[in-house]
C-alpha cells in the first residue's frame, strides 16, 4: 500500500533549538497538509500546499514556523526556535485533488515532538 | 467558517454490541464531504468511512455505517458487533468540495474526537 512517510517519529529537543520535520507524500498526490495535534486543541491545520505552492498557512505561527516543498517528493516543517508549547504530534497528509472533489487524504504516522 | 462538534468525549461499549458516536457540524455550504477517521494508540489516522452531502443514501463499510441527516447537520457513526480492535479515538471531519473555491478550501476540519473503549 502507498503511504505517507514522516521523519522523525519521535524528537526530544531543548527549548531554543531548531527542529525540522520531513514528509514524503504519496507519489502522484498533488496536495500536502501539515496538522498539529494536542490534547487541548485537537487537530489544527498549520499549512497546506497544492502542486507545491502554499495555499494557506494562516494556522501557523509565522515568527517561528515555516513550511516548504522543495520538490514534489518532500515537504518540510521547521520550527526555529522551538518552545515547550510546540510539544505535540505533527501529522503530514497528502491527497490528489481533482474537480470531482471526492478525494481522500492519507495521513502519515506523525512526528511526536517534545520540547524541554 | 465550518465547525465540527463531537459532544461525547468518551464512550464505552461491550464487545459484540452496537455503539453510536455523534457528530454535528455547522456550514452554509450545500455540497461538502464528511468523514470519520479512527486513531488507535499507534497514532495512525485511518479513514473509516466517508459521505458525500449530495447523496441521500447513508454510507456503509462492513460493520460501520453512518446516519447522515443533512437538514439537522448531523453525521453519526454506528459501529455494529464491536470488536476489541475498534478501541480508538474517533474523529469526525468536514471538507468543502474543491470545485467551490479552486482548491483553497480543501482542508479537513476536525472535531475534538471521541475516545471509544471496548470492554471484553
Amino acid at each position: 500500500d502507498a503511504r505517507v512517510t514522516q521523519t522523525p517519529r519521535h524528537k526530544v529537543t531543548e527549548m531554543g533549538q531548531e527542529v525540522t520535520m520531513r514528509c514524503q507524500p504519496i507519489l502522484g498526490h498533488n496536495t500536502v497538509f501539515w496538522y498539529r495535534q494536542t490534547m487541548m486543541q485537537g487537530l489544527e491545520l498549520l499549512a497546506y500546499f497544492r502542486n507545491r505552492a502554499p495555499l494557506d498557512d494562516s494556522g501557523m505561527p509565522k515568527d517561528r514556523f515555516s513550511a516548504e516543498m522543495p520538490d514534489a517528493t518532500l515537504a518540510t516543517l521547521k520550527i526555529q526556535p522551538s518552545e515547550p508549547r510546540d510539544s505535540a504530534v505533527y501529522f503530514c497528509a497528502s491527497g490528489l485533488v481533482g474537480l470531482s472533489g471526492a478525494n481522500v487524504l492519507t495521513f502519515g504516522a506523525g512526528s511526536r515532538l517534545t520540547v524541554l | 467558517a465550518q465547525t465540527v462538534t463531537q459532544s461525547q468525549p468518551e464512550m464505552s461499549v461491550q464487545e459484540a454490541e452496537t455503539v453510536t458516536l455523534s457528530c454535528t457540524y455547522d456550514t452554509s455550504e450545500s455540497d461538502y464531504y464528511l468523514f470519520w477517521y479512527k486513531q488507535p494508540p499507534s497514532r495512525q489516522m485511518i479513514l473509516v468511512i466517508r459521505q458525500e452531502a449530495y447523496k441521500q443514501q447513508n454510507a456503509t463499510e462492513n460493520r460501520f455505517s453512518v446516519n447522515f441527516q443533512k437538514a439537522a447537520k448531523s453525521f453519526s457513526l454506528k459501529i455494529s458487533d464491536s470488536q476489541l480492535g475498534d478501541a480508538a479515538m474517533y474523529f469526525c471531519a468536514y471538507r468543502s468540495p474543491s470545485i467551490n473555491s479552486g482548491g483553497s478550501n480543501y482542508k479537513l476540519t476536525f472535531g475534538k474526537g471521541t475516545l471509544l473503549t471496548v470492554n471484553p
